[in-house]
C-alpha cells in the first residue's frame, strides 16, 4: 500500500466511449501526476498538477484530459481513444514537483485495453 | 534519443548470488537517480536513490554506485531472493526540473 489508490484496475472500452479514470493519494502531497506505461518503453509523463495547476502536458493527445480537483484527486477523461492507446496508467504523486530528492509514490496503475 | 539507457532488457541470476544491473545516461546535468522496482499488475515503488555528490549508496541487500566520468551506475542485490524477481527502472533528474527520465526497464530473474 503506497498510499496512491487508482480505479478502476482493468478497463476495456471502444474506440467510441468515454471513460474515466480516477486516483486519490492520501499522504497530503502537493503534486500528482498521469504516467502512460507501454511494453518495452521508458515510463512517459503524460500531466503535472502541482497544487491542483495543470504545469505540463508534454503534447498528450486530447483525448487525453486530466481534470484535478483538489490536491488529492485526479481523473484521467478518455475519449476517442486508439487501440494503440492500451496501456497500463500509472498515477503517481510526490511532496512537491521539484524532485531533487523527493520520492514519487505510485498507484498500482489502471490497465487500460481498446478495442 | 533515449537519455537514460537500460541495454539489459532481462538478467537472470542464481539466487544468493549478486544481481548488477546497468544504466547509463546522457546528460552531465543530471544530478539525482533513482531505481524503482515493479512487479507485475502493480506500480513501480521506490528503492534507492543517490545523488550526484556520492558514488556509492548503500541501504541492506542493495547498493547504487554512481560512475560521472562515465555517466554509469548501477545497482548491485547482494544477496539476490527470489522476491528480487521484478523489472527494475532506472530515473534520472535534475534540480529545478520536476521531470524524471526513465529508462525502459531490466527484467530480473532470480533462479532457485
Amino acid at each position: 500500500e503506497t498510499g496512491v489508490t487508482q480505479t478502476p484496475r482493468h478497463l476495456v472500452m471502444g474506440m467510441t466511449n468515454k471513460k474515466s479514470l480516477k486516483c486519490e493519494q492520501h499522504l497530503g502531497h502537493n503534486a500528482m501526476y498521469w504516467y502512460k506505461q507501454s511494453a518495452k518503453k521508458p515510463l512517459e509523463l503524460m500531466f503535472v498538477y502541482s497544487l491542483e495547476e495543470r504545469v505540463e502536458n508534454n503534447s498528450v493527445p486530447s483525448r487525453f484530459s486530466p481534470e484535478c480537483p483538489n490536491s488529492s484527486h485526479l481523473f484521467l477523461h478518455l475519449h476517442t481513444l486508439q487501440p494503440e492507446d492500451s496501456a497500463l496508467y500509472l498515477c503517481a504523486s510526490s511532496q512537491d514537483r521539484f524532485y531533487s530528492g523527493n520520492t514519487i509514490y505510485f498507484g498500482e496503475g489502471s490497465w487500460l485495453t481498446v478495442v | 534519443d533515449q537519455q537514460v539507457k537500460q541495454n539489459s532488457p532481462s538478467l537472470s541470476v542464481q539466487e544468493g548470488r549478486i544481481s548488477i544491473l546497468n544504466c547509463d545516461y546522457t546528460n552531465s546535468m543530471f544530478d539525482y537517480f533513482l531505481w524503482y522496482k515493479k512487479y507485475p499488475a502493480e506500480g513501480p515503488t521506490f528503492l534507492i536513490s543517490i545523488s550526484s555528490i556520492k558514488d556509492k549508496n548503500e541501504d541492506g541487500r542493495f547498493t547504487v554506485f554512481l560512475n560521472k566520468s562515465a555517466k554509469h551506475l548501477s545497482l548491485h542485490i547482494v544477496p539476490s531472493q527470489p522476491g528480487d524477481s521484478a523489472v527494475y527502472f532506472c530515473a534520472a533528474n535534475m534540480d529545478s526540473n520536476y521531470q524524471l527520465i526513465w529508462g525502459a526497464g531490466t527484467k530480473l530473474i532470480i533462479k532457485p
